[in-house]
């Protein structure tokens, strides 16, 4: 399965900054997913990233608020923009990958805690 | 849209007793249907899944089966440890593989000696 990390693993930031979150992954990819998990809630998708198109975000979510690169299969960016309190989530990177079967399974990092004061 | 929905939590409960968290979904097509866990201070983990009607996932002694009929895919486990504490997460994907899934709640579960 593919291994995942993420940076920076947590952040405290001030109103108003923009945060960074880098994932790499292993292992080359075709699809990328980012989901944010609020305090106490589940987790919800932010967008999908594919290698060499721009990213495809969920209702809710918009590109300025949270620009997203993938400028190769095995690494992409999240950036939190202008942010608020309302921000402080884990924000995760996810995979897809085909696991030998005819399934692909999806495989998580271990997550960005990001605090906002 | 898509929704899942979870039975809701905390669950707490004695060494070796009986588990189950309920969980019903909502969709437009025929989903596949996924238990995640995370444990303390982890990252998400797929602890099981199904992909098609009447199947059963199984993994660590936990079970779950795919019910159409009644739109739902529970978590069982007949004799829980200690070390399956965790939040354990529904959710299916709508679309061939695990793309883009949608996730119930979670339902904090806590084992005690």
């Amino acid at each position: 399965s593919a291994v995942i990390s993420q940076k920076p693993s947590r952040d405290i930031c001030q109103r108003g900054t923009s945060l960074t979150i880098q994932c790499q992954v292993d292992s080359q990819v075709t699809m990328m997913f980012w989901y944010r998990q609020q305090p106490g809630q589940s987790l919800t998708l932010i967008a999908t990233a594919n290698q060499g198109s721009e990213a495809t975000y969920e209702s809710g979510f918009v590109i300025d608020k949270f620009p997203i690169s993938r400028p190769n299969l095995t690494f992409s960016t999240l950036t939190v923009s202008n942010m608020s309190p309302e921000d402080s989530s884990i924000y995760l990177c996810s995979v897809e990958e085909g696991t030998g079967s005819s399934y692909n399974e999806q495989f998580f990092g271990p997550g960005t805690r990001l605090t906002v004061l | 849209g898509d929704s899942v929905t979870q039975m809701e939590g905390p669950v707490t409960l004695s060494e070796e007793a009986f588990l189950t968290i309920n969980c019903t979904y909502t969709a437009t097509g025929y989903p596949s249907l996924f238990w995640y866990v995370q444990y303390p201070g982890e990252g998400l983990q797929l602890l099981l899944k199904a992909t098609k009607a009447d199947d059963k996932g199984s993994n660590k002694g936990f079970e779950a089966t795919y019910r159409k009929e009644t739109t739902s895919f529970h978590l069982e486990k007949g004799s829980v440890q200690v070390s399956d504490s965790a939040v354990y997460f529904c959710a299916l994907s709508d679309l061939w593989g695990a793309q883009k899934l949608v996730f119930g709640q979670g339902t904090r579960l806590t084992i005690n000696p």
